[in-house]
């Protein structure tokens, strides 16, 4: 069965300091990781995916297959970071994405 | 570029009766995606729509059903209204042959059961 758990339900941290938000998965399968964020009263959008390897808004994510793992990091954290993050996965041929519960980042000044 | 349009923003409806969701695509977008979004519970995969045909269906019950219109729009109806179908409810539309890497949300529509 395909499963995303996100492990923190909130994270709390201040302006500068480094963040990261935990993704681990469960596929049997090569799956597709993203990262979706939900800026407050705004839609749902992709953040990144970790195909495409690269960095948006500061945001790395590598995709650990030994850890099943795709945990989301930024080393300086910024206020308008603060959001709902939620970690997906897309399993080969299903055209679904699975989603975990998400994680609310808070940064503080 | 429009992105994907979901109406009506909030609806409320009582136990037992039926409700009506409605979604429009991007411009050139033939897949249409319906997730719901319930308290505690997270985003769940509903129903995958393409070219008109359902091609997936999440673990819902019948009562969740819908379609996809020849412009590529989509309804998803909820039958027999329950207290724990309230919930957000988002439609995502990707172009089919992207290996669905992204799909775009609507803004959603807020779905109250008294």
């Amino acid at each position: 069965a395909q499963r995303v758990t996100q492990p923190e339900k909130l994270l709390s941290v201040f302006k500068g300091a480094p963040v990261e938000l935990k993704c681990n998965y469960s596929y049997s399968g090569s799956p597709e990781l993203f990262w979706y964020v939900q800026y407050s009263r705004q839609r749902l959008q992709l953040l990144l995916r970790h195909i495409s390897r690269e960095s948006i808004k500061g945001f790395t994510a590598d995709l650990n297959k030994g850890e099943t793992s795709f945990h989301l990091k930024k080393p300086f954290a910024q206020e308008e970071d603060s959001a709902m993050y939620y970690c997906a996965l897309l399993g080969g041929g299903s055209e679904k994405l699975v989603f975990g519960k998400g994680t609310k980042l808070t940064v503080n000044p | 570029e429009a992105g994907v349009t979901q109406s009506p923003t909030h609806l409320i409806k009582t136990r037992g009766q039926q409700a009506t969701l409605r979604c429009s695509p991007i411009s050139g977008h033939t897949s249409v995606y319906w997730y719901q979004q319930a308290l505690g519970l997270g985003l769940q995969f509903l129903l995958w729509y393409d070219e008109g045909e359902e091609r997936n269906r999440g673990n819902f019950p019948p009562r969740f059903s819908g379609r996809q219109f020849p412009n590529y729009s989509s309804e998803l109806n909820v039958n027999a209204l329950e207290l724990e179908d309230s919930a957000l409810y988002l439609c995502a539309s990707s172009l089919w042959g992207s290996g669905g890497y992204e799909q775009y949300f609507g803004p959603g529509t807020r779905l109250t059961v008294t």
